[in-house]
């Protein structure tokens, strides 16, 4: 019973394509997020939604796309694919208005761009 | 956000007490500390938080100095599934609840047989 599920796991792609990553809360959580770790492992904010909105941008790049269809979704489209994309993507949700800040992340798709 | 400061790795004995310091010595007062961990491959994983009184769970228990400029994470018996990187977060809030987490480099805890 996966709280935060992405799709896909594991994704192989060549430069200059275009990809998404799905990410789906059943948690019932009113934000979500992605984060990239980086072969440093370095693991940064890219976005926030809250229902919908965005709310959190962290100066990435226009060829990442967030889509936000429903507060339970949030994908995530990359343009025009660079090796320095290559990166594991994780996507989190937390619940919005509490102390807590507690994020729940999901497994990562791990994308690697030849 | 306040800075932390954690020691970028840690050896502990199976079955003994792990203990991570984590230094955030420009918290501010109304900044949470929360602690994060990431086991190999995997997403990370919430542990527990504290703003100034300590906390225990069945995770974990976290200790913040009386000052709240440094903390410790106590995992009372590591087991060898403990081994994982350890984020100490201080986690700043904007207007409406918002929650902007940022992860440091964490201290990667290794628990040895």
């Amino acid at each position: 019973d996966t709280a935060v599920s992405q799709t896909p796991k594991y994704l192989v792609t060549q430069m200059g394509n275009d990809k998404s990553i799905k990410c789906e809360q059943n948690l019932g959580h009113d934000t979500m997020y992605w984060y990239k770790q980086d072969s440093k492992k370095f693991l940064k904010i890219m976005f926030s939604y809250n229902n919908k909105e965005l709310i959190i941008n962290e100066t990435v790049p226009n060829r990442f796309s967030p889509k936000s269809p429903d507060k339970a979704h949030l994908n995530l489209h990359i343009n025009s694919l660079e090796l320095g994309d290559s990166a594991v993507y994780f996507c989190a949700s937390s619940p919005r208005g509490v102390n807590t800040g507690e994020l729940f992340f999901g497994e990562g798709s791990r994308l690697t761009v030849l | 956000d306040a800075k932390t400061t954690q020691p970028p790795s840690m050896d502990c004995a199976e079955g003994r007490a792990a203990n991570l310091p984590c230094n955030h010595s420009t918290i501010s007062g109304n900044e949470y500390v929360y602690w994060y961990r990431q086991i190999h491959s995997q997403g990370p994983q919430y542990i527990i938080h504290g703003l100034k009184n300590n906390e225990t769970n069945e995770m974990a228990s976290l200790i913040i100095t009386e000052d709240r400029k440094s903390s410790t994470l106590i995992l009372p018996h590591a087991t060898l599934r403990d081994t994982a990187v350890y984020y100490c977060i201080v986690r700043s809030t904007k207007s409406g609840g918002y929650q902007k987490v940022t992860f440091g480099i964490g201290t990667k805890l290794q628990v040895i047989p």
